[in-house]
């Protein structure tokens, strides 16, 4: 987990409402990525940046959005939009360069919907 | 587009018996490929990776992966598993064409090492 940091670590959210979560790594990184994890499922991609102030959707984008102001720093907001955001979300960050380029986590939000 | 099998949901072994967790994966290009750990609400942990050259690689805390072109596979293995080894263990994959390519991971297996 070291070099990347995500809070809050639980966040509970009622419905209709807008969380945001932070994602911050000090890794010199480029590239940076927002996965969902769900039992049984795996990790699925929603959004990923290769570089500052760039930012493309992955397979499931529908109900989250993203900035990339700064190259440490990618926030995830899950809107009212998501139909079902109880997930456990994972943050990774890589070089974004290279065939050995390997992504490296945060230590996770779990979000839980009321 | 690429693709990764784990096959076993869970895998049981006792201490200091040998483990292998298996992964198959399919790809249009040369497959990059990947082994990750997950303890309890935790995030993923690198333990190794197959870019190219020898097909057995070598990881973290004595772990190492079998790359077979032939078989499309790259299982995970150790010679002697320890109960702190029990955790979800995920394979992913990239391809290897040119441009972004996303990591594509496995549904996971739960290895659980019994004292």
């Amino acid at each position: 987990d070291g070099g990347i940091t995500q809070s809050p670590k639980y966040l509970f959210r009622k419905e209709g409402q807008n969380v945001t979560l932070s994602c911050e790594q000090n890794l010199n990184h480029d590239a940076m990525y927002w996965y969902r994890q769900d039992p049984g499922q795996g990790l699925r991609l929603i959004y990923y940046s290769q570089i500052v102030n760039d930012f493309q959707k992955g397979d499931i984008a529908e109900g989250y959005s993203v900035s990339r102001e700064k190259k440490e720093s990618f926030p995830l907001t899950v809107t009212s939009a998501q139909k079902n955001p109880t997930a456990f979300y994972l943050c990774a960050s890589s070089t974004g360069q290279g065939r050995t380029d390997t992504q490296y986590f945060g230590p996770g939000t779990r979000l839980t919907v009321l | 587009a690429q693709s990764v099998a784990q096959p076993e949901d869970q895998v049981n072994v006792a201490e200091g018996n040998p483990l292998t967790v298996k992964c198959t994966y399919s790809v249009s290009g040369n497959p990059y490929l990947f082994w990750y750990v997950q303890y309890p609400n935790r995030g993923l942990q690198f333990l190794l990776k197959y870019i190219t050259g020898d097909n057995l690689v070598k990881g973290s805390y004595g772990f190492e992966a079998e790359f077979n072109k032939s078989q499309t596979s790259f299982h995970l293995k150790k010679p002697s598993a320890l109960v702190s080894d029990s955790a979800l263990y995920f394979c992913a994959v990239r391809d290897g064409n040119t441009g972004f390519q996303k990591l594509v991971f496995g549904t996971g297996t739960r290895l659980l090492v019994s004292p």
